[in-house]
């Protein structure tokens, strides 16, 4: 079975700080794909990004950076210079493959989410 | 495009009640899902619909029915509503098809639900 473990539950800074959300992952698979999602406090889910397993490449956009190293199945997420505007719930999914028909439906798996507070 | 519409945002229900939560996407995706969210559980799937017709299981399906209406629709219905089932309820869509996989989720903005 699948599994995502994000072990920090909640995590308070000052603005400024750089902050990292770790997420680690479990699955036989050998192909799959990883999530960020990011749930500010109006609630709503917003998508940040999406690798697959055959890309090791770091990835930056803006503040934001991803970290993907297959080889500890984790996928963190480091936010530089952080702003009270990033202040959210941060989940880290994990992508379903096809079953043994073909069929696929992607659905994905959740970790239980860190709760990241930004102070001014 | 306004994406994934859930309604209504709101409801209070008694024990025993039921209801229908209604969401609709407009981006021509094969695949819907319905998922709850509870606190420091994360999102979990109910039910989920690869294609139009086609409806399967998730990981916690006990007290809820769905129909996939039609390609835009999939509404998720509560028989019987008990206490265990107030939480916050997500519908998602994903270009996603038979054979393909990892395509990315776009959620609704949610619909809180009170079980009394």
């Amino acid at each position: 079975a699948q599994k995502v473990t994000q072990a920090q539950t909640e995590i308070s800074v000052v603005e400024k700080e750089d902050v990292t959300l770790d997420c680690v992952y479990e699955t036989r698979d050998t192909t799959y794909y990883l999530f960020w999602y990011k749930q500010p406090p109006s609630g709503e889910l917003v998508f940040l990004i999406r690798r697959n397993s055959f890309d090791e490449q770091n990835e930056i956009s803006g503040r934001y950076s991803w970290n993907f190293q297959k080889s500890t199945s984790s996928f963190n997420f480091t936010i530089t210079a952080s702003q009270v505007v990033d202040s959210a719930v941060y989940f880290c999914a994990l992508s379903d493959l096809p079953n043994a028909g073909g069929t696929s439906y992607g659905k994905l798996t959740f970790g239980q989410g860190t709760i990241l507070t930004v102070h001014p | 495009n306004a994406g994934v519409t859930q309604t209504p945002k709101f409801q209070v229900l008694k024990t025993g009640q039921s209801m229908t939560l209604q969401c609709a996407q407009d981006m021509n995706h094969n695949s819907m899902y319905w998922y709850r969210q509870d606190p420091g559980m994360g999102l979990r799937l109910i039910y989920y619909s690869a294609s139009e017709g086609t409806t399967d299981k998730g990981e916690v399906p006990n007290g809820y029915n769905v129909s996939r209406l039609n390609k835009r629709e999939f509404s998720l219905r509560l028989e019987s509503a008990a206490p265990s089932q107030t939480s916050v309820y997500f519908c998602a869509s994903s270009e996603v098809s038979s054979g393909r996989f990892g395509d990315t989720q776009y959620f609704g903005p949610g619909t809180r639900l009170t079980v009394l």
